[in-house]
């Protein structure tokens, strides 16, 4: 079952931030938060991943609360390349063998 | 993005009859997976491979095998495919490099539209 709740779909301005929240109240204390897109009819793209700590990379940064319960992937400049379906994940299992678990989802929309 | 080919991309098929779907990859990862996608689902893991002929079970792996008999390559097999496994299917793999970072993301294929009529 999935461990993530986010919400079906969101929009947001071109050239604005896009923050998509995710909750996962029942993550344990050893597993990881994972994002991951896919744009329409292609194969999932990794974004970024963190345990406790806010983590940033090129793409984006996570933001995660201290009691670990949710999560926010902010998207600092969004474009219309952005348009895709973002998944909140959580990793679960030992280093090197894991398994990820999936949620439904959010839609996101770029609009010019 | 490691270099993984899944054929066929797309495959029409009669219930009852035999499917095999493969996975070949470039990168020398050590892990490999098999993921199946359903609208309104996100991925959900059937089988994943830690080695050469070491296989495990994911979360949805009834009417499905595995085999892996070369690190480049994972199959696949639905024995008698019936129609609740129309789907999409996608590989991915993962490695064992020294930096956690590459060891720790899986990266995917593009995936195989499997219908089973």
């Amino acid at each position: 079952d999935a461990k993530t709740t986010q919400p079906p779909s969101m929009d947001c301005a071109e050239g604005r931030a896009a923050n998509l929240p995710c909750n996962h109240s029942t993550i344990s204390g050893n597993e990881y938060v994972y994002w991951y897109r896919q744009i329409h009819s292609q194969g999932p793209q990794y974004i970024i991943h963190g345990l406790k700590n806010n983590e940033t990379n090129e793409m984006a940064s996570l933001i995660i609360t201290e009691d670990r319960k949710s999560s926010t992937l902010i998207l600092p400049h969004a474009t219309l390349r952005d348009t895709a379906v973002y998944y909140c994940i959580v990793r679960v299992g030992k280093d090197s063998n894991y398994q990820l678990i999936w949620g439904a989802g959010t839609k996101l929309i770029i609009k010019p | 993005d490691a270099g993984i080919t899944q054929s066929p991309r797309h495959k029409v098929t009669e219930t009852g009859t035999p499917v095999t779907l493969r996975c070949h990859q470039t990168e020398n990862h050590r892990y490999m997976y098999w993921y199946r996608q359903d609208p309104g689902h996100g991925l959900r893991l059937i089988h994943y491979s830690y080695g050469v002929k070491d296989t495990d079970k994911g979360e949805v792996s009834d009417g499905y095998s595995v085999s892996r008999s070369k690190t480049e390559d994972f199959l696949l097999t639905l024995e008698s495919a019936t129609s609740s496994q129309t789907s999409v299917y996608f590989c991915a793999t993962s490695g064992t490099a020294i930096s956690s970072n590459v060891r720790n993301i899986q990266y995917f294929g593009a995936g195989t539209r499997l219908s089973v009529l």
